[in-house]
């Protein structure tokens, strides 16, 4: 079982560039969600999506787009970067048929804005 | 909104030691997570709360909620190296699928 899985796990971006981060799982859950993690910060949510064509914002979304066409893949899209969006993500999925069920998070990914 | 503090930030221990993180919300919980992050990882699941002053056990943990759901702990007997990580509380936002997050407490272990 693969899980959830994002790609890619390193990446540094000049100031002003774009680019997706992409989260995928095949557990077949339909609530899937973006944190941040930042030194002594925490797990801070940036987008949520309770499934496919569902989605929400969390604590910190400015600068971040988000889209859910498929139940399998959640891609969270940096429109302009930002040396403030330097950080760990985390795509994290659980399912829904059953509340307080627990999250299953990728392995993150390590992006650097320069 | 719903706001979940943690403390200690950070502990240092010297193995063998108890070690206990203490998670307090703004709001009553309906449940509460408890994940453990090793460092360079990703946050894991260990644990759910849902009654009112349930108390569950693994091994050397131990984990609490309080009465008024409002506040959540989690205790290690003896720590050793192998516990050494960041631990999260989480619990749910607005009553939805969404977690929020406690900043966590670093756990330092040293033998």
């Amino acid at each position: 079982n693969a899980g959830v899985t994002q790609t890619p796990k390193f990446q540094v971006l000049k100031t002003g560039q774009s680019m997706t981060l992409q989260c995928a799982q095949d557990m077949n859950h339909e609530y899937m969600s973006w944190y941040r993690q930042d030194p002594g910060m925490g797990l801070r949510l940036i987008h949520y999506s309770v499934g496919a064509g569902i989605t929400d914002q969390g604590e910190v979304p400015n600068g971040y787009n988000v889209s859910r066409s498929t139940t399998e893949d959640f891609p969270l899209r940096l429109l302009s970067a930002a040396p403030s969006q330097t950080s760990v993500y985390f795509c994290a999925s659980r399912q829904t048929q059953v509340m307080g069920t627990e999250a299953f998070f990728g392995q993150g990914t390590r992006l650097t804005v320069v | 909104g719903q706001q979940v503090m943690q403390i200690p930030q950070y502990q240092h221990v010297q193995e063998g030691e108890d070690f206990t993180t203490y998670c307090n919300s703004s709001t009553t919980l309906s449940n509460i997570q408890w994940y453990k992050q090793r460092p360079g990882g990703h946050p894991v699941f260990l644990i759910q709360l849902v009654k009112s002053g349930e108390v569950k056990k693994q091994k050397r943990l131990t984990f609490q909620f309080g009465e008024a759901k409002k506040n959540s702990s989690l205790h290690i007997t003896a720590t050793q190296t192998t516990d050494v990580g960041t631990y999260f509380c989480a619990g749910p936002k607005d009553s939805g699928y969404a977690l929020n997050f406690g900043k966590g407490t670093s756990l330092l272990v040293t033998p």
